[in-house]
């Protein structure tokens, strides 16, 4: 099992749709990211959290630690929001301290 | 303020050869941390380098190995390549002690 899990791995959404991409993890964390990679390989970081909540713009970025769960929300989709989201965190405990350790990404579709 | 800068960003080595990656991190920051990111995958942790010492490593063999310069930047370096190596290499940089990481475009390497 992976120590972090992204769902869906692959979404499809329509323009304008409210749109939730859930990670959980089994690891102790000091921080999750969401990070948003296009076609040709570049990551943004869009987040980086360690309780609550974060909004910039469309997105809404939460964490539950005690559940070892966040999710990422993006209102009011649009086509230039496709891309690739992926969840990582960044491990406070033996091999994985200080590193981040990435899921495998959501791959998200906005259809016009 | 330029981020983090890779060079070169696609590369096509033979089998059996060696190849040089490169990073320069965003100004300010001190630690550069490498991934492999095989298609349709997350990024996996290589290793981090910092203060020019490699302080952490992931589960990768001899063949990857790195350096860091006085200035931050950093090299990977991959021997005796096989075709399981083509992937996108990526770095990240972060300021020890705290905040987030600023990750570059990648370095896309094909193994023929």
């Amino acid at each position: 099992k992976n120590e972090v899990e992204q769902s869906p791995q692959n979404l499809t959404a329509q323009e304008g749709e409210f749109i939730t991409i859930n990670c959980s993890y089994s690891v102790g964390i000091s921080a999750l990211h969401w990070l948003q990679q296009h076609p040709g390989g570049g990551i943004v970081s869009l987040f980086m959290l360690s309780s609550g909540k974060k909004k910039h713009g469309r997105l809404i970025a939460t964490i539950n630690i005690q559940e070892k769960h966040s999710s990422l929300h993006i209102t009011a989709s649009h086509p230039r929001d496709s891309a690739v989201y992926i969840c990582a965190v960044r491990g406070i405990y033996g091999g994985s301290q200080g590193n981040l350790i990435f899921g495998k990404g959501t791959k998200l579709s906005v259809k016009p | 303020d330029a981020g983090v800068t890779q060079s070169p960003t696609h590369l096509i080595k033979t089998r059996g050869q060696q190849v040089t990656l490169r990073c320069s991190p965003k100004s300010g920051h001190d630690t550069v941390s490498w991934y492999q990111q095989a298609l349709g995958q997350g990024p996996q942790f290589i290793f981090q380098y910092y203060e020019e010492e490699e302080r952490q490593r992931g589960n990768f063999p001899d063949r990857f190995s790195g350096h860091q310069f006085p200035n931050y930047s950093s090299e990977l370096n991959v021997n005796a390549l096989l075709l399981g190596d083509s992937a996108l290499y990526l770095c990240a940089s972060r300021k020890q002690g705290g905040g987030g990481y600023t990750f570059g475009s990648g370095t896309r390497l094909t193994v023929v």
